[in-house]
């Protein structure tokens, strides 16, 4: 069974500027969660959808931070503009049944 | 709010010895609590969990607990080896509506040879 994919791996982009992580969940999964891991600490929920809606969003930073879920199927998150701060791993899960989460690699972001 | 604070942020030890994490959660009416590995660079892999209708689950080396009265639950890794080394994470699902999972702070382990 082919996992979470995610891409890119790693990212390196400039203070201001936007960027955007992609998620293909596992077939069949319809709930998918972003989380953002900075270093040192916990995953933090960012965004939780079920199929194509949004049931989650209470720690995402509107003000830059974005994500949608076509056809219940892959995600994007975005950032725009970026801030030195968002820089972390960008984990994406899905799962099928109510407490299961499968984990993506992950993106790496640096903001500099 | 959900919340799952975890104690200690970094722990050291001999290998062979025993290392004990413990985590406190804010809902009551969570009812399963999963523990995370995460090596340098890679993804938190699910290594052991516990559900609301246990006191105490096993595997191997590894065991964890759970107080529901005092909403507490630990993990306890016995004869610990180098490749424990790792950060561990509690976490716990979250009800209301839908299932949410909320993660500790994490717990540096580092166990020397």
């Amino acid at each position: 069974e082919a996992g979470v994919a995610q891409s890119p791996r790693y990212k390196i982009i400039e203070k201001r500027q936007s960027v955007a992580f992609w998620c293909n969940p596992i077939s069949g999964h319809a709930t998918l969660y972003w989380y953002q891991q900075i270093l040192g600490q916990g995953p933090k929920l960012l965004i939780q959808f079920q199929n194509n809606g949004v049931v989650d969003d209470s720690q995402l930073p509107k003000d830059r931070f974005s994500a949608e879920r076509l056809k219940g199927v892959d995600s994007t998150l975005k950032i725009q503009p970026a801030k030195l701060e968002d820089s972390a791993v960008y984990l994406c899960a899905s799962s099928f049944k109510p407490t299961e989460a499968f984990f993506g690699q992950g993106t790496r972001l640096t903001v500099v | 709010g959900e919340n799952v604070e975890q104690h200690p942020s970094t722990l050291s030890v001999q290998e062979g010895d025993s290392a004990v994490i413990k985590c406190t959660y804010s809902d009551s009416a969570s009812n399963y609590f999963p523990w995370y590995k995460q090596e340098l660079g890679k993804r938190p892999q699910l290594i052991i969990d516990i559900r609301s209708n246990v006191g105490e689950k096993k595997d191997q080396r590894i065991a964890v607990t759970l107080n529901k009265t005092a909403k507490h639950f630990s993990l306890h890794i016995t004869e610990t080896q180098p490749e424990d080394s790792a950060v561990y994470f509690c976490a716990a699902w979250f009800s209301g509506g839908y299932n949410k999972l909320i993660f500790g702070a994490g717990t540096r382990l580092a166990v020397h040879p």
